[in-house]
């Protein structure tokens, strides 16, 4: 069974940078068959997609959010990781990191969700 | 990329049947047959209910069906039961190669 597992600060400061970690479990960040997502959700607002990234180190990102994005991957550790700049209160919400299969973007597998509050 | 048109709110009573709807352009849900749809409980991560417009993941209900017709695509579920109270969201990839989510809908049963 994959397990995801979001880490980092749940507080962060107006115009730094957000830094989140995803450790995978049970699962490869090496597999062929799979990207490795970050997807975000405001509190009581929708789902919003924000990139992924292939074990290559391929990525693509949410085009609103591009300027500011960055995902890389740590094969040996199995982890992939987000960072987000010039954060805002705007960027307040629950980050969820994902397994999203290569054929049709359908994913599978997410992590429990991390909240992360913008606030000075 | 903008988001896909749900319906902000459906709602029905035990044992009907009740549909989603999710509109999006011939660059998203119209131009491919890759729409997943979640399911997700308050509090709790989405779960993964319908793959690639009309296919169901192994351990999820057969009252769950979905399909496509155009630029919109549908999630029915059938014999409503209190458990299916939650948000819906409907996702598709894109022509960027991006996903895109629709706004989500809250599936109330009376």
């Amino acid at each position: 069974q994959v397990q995801l597992q979001e880490s980092g600060p749940g507080l962060v400061k107006p115009s730094e940078t957000l830094s989140l970690t995803c450790t995978v479990s049970g699962g490869s960040v090496s597999s062929g068959s799979y990207y490795w997502s970050w997807i975000r959700q405001p509190p009581g607002k929708g789902l919003e997609w924000i990139g992924y990234i292939y074990y290559s180190g391929s990525t693509n990102y949410n085009p609103s959010l591009k300027s500011r994005v960055t995902i890389s991957v740590d094969t040996s550790k199995n982890q992939f990781s987000l960072k987000l700049s010039s954060v805002t209160a705007a960027d307040t919400a629950v980050y969820y990191c994902a397994r999203t299969f290569w054929s049709g973007y359908l994913v599978d597998y997410w992590g429990q969700g991390t909240l992360v509050t913008v606030s000075s | 990329q903008s988001a896909l048109t749900q319906p902000a709110s459906v709602s029905g009573s035990p044992g009907q049947s009740i549909t989603i709807s999710c509109t999006g352009t011939s660059s998203d849900v119209g131009g491919y047959n890759y729409v997943s749809w979640y399911q997700q409980h308050p509090g709790k991560a989405p779960k993964l209910m319908i793959y690639d417009v009309s296919n169901r993941p192994s351990g999820v209900s057969n009252r769950f069906s979905g399909s496509k017709s155009g630029n919109t695509a549908s999630l029915t579920i059938s014999g409503l039961q209190a458990e299916d109270e939650a948000d819906y969201y409907c996702s598709s990839y894109t022509s960027s190669s991006t996903q895109v989510f629709g706004g989500g809908t809250k599936l109330t049963v009376l």
